[in-house]
């Protein structure tokens, strides 16, 4: 069974402009959780999609959104891009809603803006 | 919100070694994991454990969710071992669980 796979891998962008990125969970899952990784902040929770509707969410402002479509892939959208957005942007999937699941991680997405 | 501490933040190993990893947390929360994040970036789950003590091969995991206290044990530790063990806590809040992340314990296995 494939793993999870996150496209594209790495990402360079200028601030204000705005990015998208992509999760392809494992297949039969249906929860999708999105990760922010910095070297100041560490690992934080963005939100996570289960059969297409954001079912959690952590603390980031509205420019962090994403959505989940009926495949059950998921898309992770910043606008307005600061320089603080730098950061590996994990994604992992599990077949159960809710945190307390084993969720399968994706390589990640390592966004730099210039 | 709730405050994840890890400890200690940095460990150097022999190969062959056992070791063991903290997590305080200053609240009560619903559930607990920890995570290993290889050299390479790639995050595994490694225990879900709100409570009590579970056995994977090598590793193991203790919470005692009265005293607001997880540890983990890496028992003769091999260089794969490598990476950084974070644990994660989630409480419920407002309709949401709120998930908090602690610092990390960056753990070096040397042959």
């Amino acid at each position: 069974k494939a793993g999870v796979t996150q496209t594209p891998r790495y990402l360079i962008k200028t601030r204000g402009q705005q990015v998208t990125l992509s999760c392809s969970p494992i297949s039969g899952h249906r929860s999708v959780s999105w990760y922010q990784q910095t070297p100041g902040q560490g690992l934080q929770f963005l939100f996570e999609y289960f059969s297409e509707t954001q079912r959690n969410k952590g603390n980031f402002p509205g420019r962090f959104s994403g959505r989940q479509f009926s495949n059950s892939r998921s898309e992770m959208n910043v606008s307005t891009l600061e320089l603080g957005d730098s950061a590996l942007y994990l994604c992992a999937s599990s077949l159960r809603l809710g945190f307390g699941k084993t969720q399968y991680f994706g390589p990640g997405t390592r966004l730099l803006v210039l | 919100g709730i405050q994840v501490e890890q400890s200690p933040p940095d460990l150097i190993l022999q190969e062959g070694a056992n070791s063991t990893l903290r997590c305080n947390f200053s609240d009560s929360v619903n559930n607990l994991q920890w995570f290993h994040q290889n050299p390479w970036g790639q995050l595994i789950n490694l225990f879900y454990i709100p409570s009590g003590t579970k056995q994977n091969g090598r590793l193991s995991a203790t919470t005692v969710a009265t005293e607001r206290y997880s540890l983990l044990y890496i028992s003769s530790s091999q260089t794969t071992d490598s990476g950084v063990y974070f644990c994660a806590v989630a409480s419920n809040s407002g309709g949401y669980q709120k998930v908090t992340f602690g610092t990390g314990t960056k753990l070096q296995v040397i042959p």
